[in-house]
């Protein structure tokens, strides 16, 4: 099995500072990962596909990096609607797997 | 207007019974490969099941295999979780997701999740 470890595990930081959240895989993922966002009461969003790809609708200030084991979701000046959960998940192999997640707190 | 509704969660004693649907609409329901995946309470997301658009492929993880079991009617748009054997550590909100896959070296992620339907086991 794939552990993806997330780190930090939270981060405080004000509205348009810049947030920057990791993601290890224990062996390579190649781009195969995906970034959600989660806040509280509601369904996951998908916000970063294949690694850096943003889905549809995602603004511009969220960006994805990285390939192989480690990866970088960077949010370029935070928002208010940005201070969430955030979790990186791979699709390399089975079983699928999560990573702990981060929140981003105000 | 593109959706995924869960729906048949509830309370159930440890050892029951339980069987989630999820229904689609707005897309192509057989085109996609879906996902059940949990979320106890204050926990992370965890990964559950997936099947293929056809059915013909599924996966468990090792948590729920030989309990759980996946199933999907692509002619009624939907997706059924039955759940046997419950323990308390199945106590979490179930969410169903779409899933485009791996098409042409680009993983697509879980683009569409339903609202969850709670399953507590006590």
């Amino acid at each position: 099995e794939i552990v993806l470890t997330q780190s930090p595990a939270t981060l405080s930081l004000s509205p348009g500072e810049r947030a920057t959240l990791s993601c290890r895989a224990s062996q390579s993922v190649s781009s195969y990962l995906a970034w959600y966002q989660q806040k509280p009461g509601q369904a996951p969003r998908l916000l970063i596909y294949d690694a850096s790809y943003r889905a549809t609708g995602i603004p511009a200030r969220f960006s994805g990096s990285g390939s192989g084991t480690d990866f970088t979701l960077t949010i370029y000046s935070l928002e208010p609607e940005d201070f969430a959960v955030y979790y990186c998940q791979q699709r390399s192999n089975w079983p699928l797997t999560f990573g702990g997640g981060s929140k981003v707190e105000i | 207007e593109v959706q995924l509704v869960e729906s048949g969660g509830g309370l159930v004693q440890p050892g029951g019974s339980l069987r989630l649907s999820c229904a689609a609409s707005g897309f192509t329901f057989s085109s996609y490969t879906m996902n059940w995946v949990r979320q106890a309470p204050g926990k992370g997301l965890e990964w559950v099941s997936y099947i293929s658009s056809s059915g013909s492929t599924i996966y468990y993880a090792d948590s729920v295999k030989g309990r759980f079991t996946i199933s999907r009617d692509n002619a009624k748009n939907s997706l059924d979780l039955q759940m046997n054997s419950l323990r308390d550590e199945d106590t979490a909100v179930y969410y169903c997701a779409r899933d485009k896959g791996v098409v042409s070296n680009y993983y697509y992620g879980m683009d569409v999740w339903g609202q969850g339907t709670t399953v507590t086991v006590s």
